[in-house]
């Protein structure tokens, strides 16, 4: 069984610029997570997909990040305009189910972004 | 300081020697998870244990959960130098999963060969 993944794994851009990450979570996996890593912090949570509808998005930073999950497969999130402080590693999680105590969440390798 | 704190930050020993990786947190959990990351890589999921939960083992980890001191304990045994990575622990602290997780900044453990 293929794990999460995402695409792409690095990306360099310019301050202004628009990027766009993409998770693939394990299939069946209802619930999908976006976590991000800045330099020298702890992993953050960002938000929380079940199926196509945002769960919780108590995480994002501003609304310069969009994230979508169309169909409630595949996510999306893009920054644009891209800040020097969204440089950092993306992670993407999954989890097949959602309940009161909570499901073991599978990460993929992550987007490392840099934003010059 | 953060829900989620390991301890200590950075932990050398031999090959051969168990390594043991502390960490505490602040409210009222779900679970608490531990994972590892390779440098560079993703997060590998190690262990979940819940919080009605005491003790669980898998393979040469031991993972130790005290609701009352809000702490857990990741013991690793008979380390090998392939074990050398950042080790994380991250509490579920929602309902239902709607929070997501909160991860402390980690230990990175070096075994020396």
């Amino acid at each position: 069984e293929a794990g999460v993944t995402q695409f792409p794994s690095h990306s360099v851009i310019e301050k202004g610029q628009t990027v766009t990450l993409r998770c693939d979570p394990i299939s069946g996996h209802d619930n999908l997570y976006w976590y991000r890593r800045v330099m020298g912090k702890e992993i953050k949570f960002l938000l929380h997909f079940v199926k196509e509808s945002k769960q919780d998005e108590s995480g994002m930073p501003n609304n310069r990040f969009l994230a979508e999950r169309t169909g409630g497969t595949y996510s999306t999130l893009k920054v644009q305009p891209a800040e020097l402080e969204d440089s950092g590693v993306y992670f993407c999680a999954s989890s097949q189910v959602w309940g009161p105590r909570g499901e073991t969440q599978y990460f993929g390798p992550g987007t490392r972004l840099l934003v010059l | 300081s953060q829900q989620g704190e390991e301890d200590p930050q950075a932990l050398s020993i031999q090959e051969g020697e168990n390594a043991t990786m502390n960490c505490s947190y602040k409210t009222s959990i779900n679970n608490l998870q531990w994972y590892r990351q390779n440098s560079g890589r993703g997060l590998v999921h190690l262990i979940l244990i819940r919080s009605n939960e005491r003790e669980k083992h898998s393979g040469r980890l031991r993972v130790t959960l005290d609701t009352s001191k809000k702490s857990s304990s990741l013991l690793i045994t008979a380390s090998r130098a392939a074990d050398t990575a950042s080790y994380f622990c991250a509490t579920d602290t929602s309902g239902g999963g709607a929070d997501g997780l909160t991860f402390g900044k980690g230990t990175h453990l070096i075994i020396q060969p």
